[in-house]
């Protein structure tokens, strides 16, 4: 089984340029995740989608980030303008279970983006 | 917010049991408590997931007490692979609850 593929594995950018980072989960999974992950620190979720629909995007700047999953399989993330506190490591995860709770987490190898 | 509180840093010898307890005081009936590995440059692994009382796979066991305001991973003969962080989390999927992670435990084994 093919796991969560992101790309690209690394991006470097100057403040106040535009990024974007895409996500191809696990065939069948209904719930993706995006995450922030500050060096040092455990992954921040930023927005979780429901097939194309989005159930959580409380911790999402939508002053600068925005996400959308267009027909509930692949998505993409970008960041406009990008701020020196942007970077991080950009981790994308899939789930196959969405009622009951459970909430097994599958994530793809992530994007280090350096703002500059 | 789903908060959870783990020791910043433990070391274990190889060979050694090696338990890492979680506290989630304020867990809700819903949240399920899941477990999570992470190696340097790599997103989290899932380990183990349970709701109450034990549950055990093939590299570890997960015990949570009646009350579930906490729980405790437990590693088996443990090895050098075995140094990473772990991240607890209590949670429920497809709900307004959010999914947190801590900031984790790093776990050095030593030879």
């Amino acid at each position: 089984e093919a796991g969560v593929a992101q790309s690209p594995r690394y991006k470097i950018i100057e403040k106040r340029q535009s990024v974007a980072f895409w996500c191809n989960p696990i065939s069948g999974h209904a719930t993706l995740y995006w995450y922030q992950q500050i060096l040092g620190q455990g992954p921040k979720l930023l927005i979780q989608f429901q097939n194309n629909g989005v159930v959580d995007d409380s911790q999402l700047p939508k002053d600068r980030f925005s996400a959308e999953r267009l027909k509930g399989v692949d998505s993409t993330l970008k960041i406009q303008p990008a701020k020196l506190e942007d970077s991080a490591v950009y981790l994308c995860a899939s789930s196959p279970l969405f009622s009951g709770g459970a909430n097994e987490q599958y994530f793809g190898p992530g994007t280090r983006l350096t703002v500059t | 917010l789903a908060k959870t509180t783990q020791p910043i840093s433990m070391d274990s010898y190889e060979g050694q049991e090696v338990n890492i307890t979680c506290s989630h005081n304020n867990i809700a009936t819903n949240d399920y408590i899941t477990w999570y590995q992470q190696f340097p440059s790599q997103g989290p692994r899932f380990i183990i997931q349970g709701y109450k009382t034990k549950v055990t796979n093939e590299v570890a066991s997960l015990f949570i007490p009646a009350d579930r305001k906490s729980s405790t991973l437990s590693l088996p003969r443990v090895s050098l692979s075995d140094t990473a962080v772990y991240y607890c989390l209590s949670g429920s999927s497809g709900s307004a609850r959010q999914l947190t992670f801590g900031s984790g435990t790093q776990l050095t084994v030593l030879p």
